[in-house]
């Protein structure tokens, strides 16, 4: 079965700094990556996918992510924090077979400081 | 277009009563899911729903049950509510299902606060 670790709980950064969230996935074939956004009392927002082609994926809000095969890891980064990015982020995988069924990491808190 | 609709936003509810969830797809999805966040498991998935029949479900009693609507609106039902139910219930709408992955767009959440 497949799983996804984010080994980071809580992330603080300065604004106007750079951020990069990790993600692991364990999987023996490629699979659909998501990055999902949090703000408090409220559900998901997509931020990137990557289902196959150029590795390094733009998102909205100025995220990107790279997938990187041999490291099982599909990394967030952005290059400028804003307050207004503070909230909790979920990296999730989807697999051939299993329909739309995502299984999530445990989410990084980001905490932005002026 | 708007997004996904959950209704109520929030629902309190008493050990052992039964409740039911309400989820309104984007305009064109046909596939729902339902997730449950707790602080203590995280996001887990329970079920996908597709033109009315379930294609997928998670690891969770049979207490939980859901079903989908020929308007694809669909509904998730938890009977004999338990304290552990307390939980963000979670509903995603795409436009298509099957063996390939879509892109999910979720709803804002009910709260359930089991008492």
């Amino acid at each position: 079965a497949q799983s996804v670790t984010q080994p980071d709980i809580h992330i603080t950064v300065s604004e106007g700094a750079s951020l990069e969230l990790r993600c692991n996935y364990s999987y023996g074939a490629t699979p659909y990556l998501f990055w999902y956004v949090q703000s408090p009392g409220q559900g998901l927002q997509l931020l990137l996918k990557y289902f196959s082609g150029d590795t390094l994926v733009q998102g909205i809000k100025g995220f990107e992510a790279e997938f990187k095969r041999s490291q099982s890891s599909f990394n967030l980064r952005k290059p400028s924090v804003h307050w207004s990015d503070a909230a909790e982020y979920f990296c999730a995988v989807a697999v051939n077979n299993a329909g739309n069924m995502l299984t999530f990491g445990g989410g990084t808190r980001l905490m932005v400081k002026p | 277009k708007a997004g996904v609709t959950q209704t109520p936003r929030y629902l309190i509810k008493t050990r052992g009563q039964q409740v039911t969830l309400s989820c309104s797809p984007i305009s064109g999805h046909r596939s729902v899911s339902w997730y449950q966040q707790t602080p203590g498991q995280g996001l887990q998935f329970l079920f996908e729903y597709f033109s009315e029949t379930q294609r997928n479900k998670g690891n969770f009693p049979g207490r939980f049950s859901g079903r989908q609507f020929s308007n694809s609106r669909s509904e998730m039902n938890v009977s004999t509510l338990e304290l552990g139910d307390s939980a963000l219930y979670l509903c995603a709408s795409s436009i298509k299902a099957g063996a390939v992955a879509d892109t999910q767009y979720f709803g804002p959440g009910t709260r359930l606060t089991v008492l």
